[in-house]
């Protein structure tokens, strides 16, 4: 009866390294959506997936995010060149499809240097 | 676009008092609204939410009701207790192309209940 989880929980970069955010959706669920929250805001949308479609991708900020889910279970997002401005918590989320509820992961929060 | 506007906190409030928290929202179609909570140290959770105009949500004590003449969706809760400090988060889905139901949240209102 496992949710949503997410590694690493916590990961410090090197202003320029790449890194790679995990997602385990709950199982059978279709949807799955990435979001960043910043300090002291609302999550905003990142990109959205069904089964190993990408069907959304308008809120990447920019080319150097990557996002990935291509057995339609795990997805990864992959963050190049990391900037000081990517420091944010990166919230998985996955639901059965349509309106159904998004339930969400516990976060992993990158700190970049 | 969509947007959700809530009460700025933090908010702080004694055992037992009463507690609003105002949420609105703009949107094109007819979203579905919710009231997610983010406790210390933890990932975010469903607290309540509602689908169609007039329908109240409610869990916990907590409530929020569907109003689409004033495009709100307020949290209310009779008696606050300590352990319902947390952030809590207002947001409304909506259809945005194909099947993407994306989440649209306000900015987040910290409660904090003291003893």
């Amino acid at each position: 009866g496992a949710g949503v989880s997410q590694s690493p929980r916590y990961k410090v970069a090197k202003r320029g390294q790449d890194v790679a955010l995990r997602c385990d959706p709950i199982s059978g669920h279709v949807s799955l959506f990435w979001y960043q929250q910043a300090l002291g805001q609302g999550p905003e949308f990142l990109t959205y997936f069904q089964n190993e479609a990408q069907l959304d991708k308008s809120g990447l900020p920019s080319d150097r995010f990557f996002a990935e889910r291509p057995e339609g279970s795990v997805s990864t997002l992959k963050i190049q060149r990391t900037q000081q401005e990517d420091s944010a918590v990166y919230l998985c989320a996955s639901s059965l499809g349509g309106k159904e509820t998004q339930y969400f992961g516990p976060g992993t929060r990158l700190l970049v240097l | 676009g969509n947007s959700v506007t809530q009460m700025e906190g933090p908010v702080t409030l004694s055992e037992e008092a009463f507690l609003t928290i105002n949420c609105t929202y703009t949107a094109t179609g007819y979203p579905s609204l919710f009231w997610y909570v983010q406790y210390p140290g933890e990932g975010l959770q469903l607290l309540l939410k509602a689908t169609k105009a007039d329908d109240k949500g409610s869990n916990k004590g907590f409530e929020a009701t569907y109003r689409k003449e004033t495009t709100s969706f307020h949290l209310e809760k009779g008696s606050v207790q300590v352990s319902d400090s947390a952030v809590y988060f207002c947001a409304l889905s909506a259809l945005s192309g194909g099947s993407n139901y994306k989440l649209t949240f306000g900015k987040g209102t910290l409660l904090t209940v003291n003893p």
